[in-house]
């Protein structure tokens, strides 16, 4: 079993649609990052949580700690946040980022 | 505001050459990881260093070796390349362990 586990693993949706991405773990971490990479390769940093609910434009991020759960949300979703979404964990043991497999999302016009 | 830079951003090697790839942290970050993310596959820790110490090793091969420097900036150095090094190799920085990592471009390597 992965420790970080994503679902869904690909989403198509239409332009304007309310996206929610959810991250479940099994190891004991710090903290936890939502990243976003588009074609060609980059990861961009959405977003660092420890606790709580985090928002930045449409992007929400919300963590359980007790239920080892996160998910991030896309508000009015736009065809320029097509791009996979990436969970990862810092293990609170050595601060190594764990890696999820990535939500692919797709938003049509 | 300054980002992570990598360089080279593509590089192309024949098998069993060697390469150098270069990561400039952020200013005033001290903390430097490395991953390699193969075709199709999740990023894989390779190593990190915090103070110009190496701070964690992961999946990292004994033909590869990093190091950082003074300035901060690391450069992971990579011999007797294999096809199965063909992979897009990220750098991050933190201000400390355990703090959030940015990430540079990446660098694409592909060996023929």
């Amino acid at each position: 079993k992965n420790e970080v586990e994503q679902s869904p693993q690909n989403l198509t949706a239409q332009e304007g649609e309310f996206i929610t991405i959810n991250c479940s773990y099994s190891v004991g971490i710090s903290a936890l990052h939502w990243l976003q990479q588009h074609p060609g390769g980059g990861i961009v940093s959405l977003f660092m949580l420890s606790s709580g609910k985090k928002k930045h434009g449409r992007l929400i991020a919300t963590i359980n700690i007790q239920e080892k759960h996160s998910s991030l949300h896309i508000t009015a979703s736009h065809p320029r946040d097509s791009a996979v979404y990436i969970c990862a964990v810092v293990m609170d043991s050595n601060y190594q980022l764990i890696w999820g497999a990535g939500t692919k999302l797709i938003i049509k016009p | 505001a300054a980002g992570v830079i990598q360089s080279p951003r593509h590089l192309i090697k024949e098998k069993r050459e060697t390469a150098t790839l270069k990561c400039y942290p952020i200013p005033r970050h001290d903390t430097v990881y490395w991953y390699q993310q193969g075709p199709g596959q999740d990023p894989q820790f390779l190593i990190s260093f915090y103070e110009k110490m190496q701070s964690d090793k992961g999946s990292i091969p004994d033909r590869f070796s990093a190091q950082q420097f003074s300035d901060y900036h690391s450069e992971l150095n990579m011999s007797s390349l294999e096809l199965g090094d063909s992979a897009l190799y990220f750098c991050a920085s933190s201000p400390g362990a355990g703090n959030e990592q940015f990430f540079g471009p990446g660098t694409r390597l592909t060996v023929l």
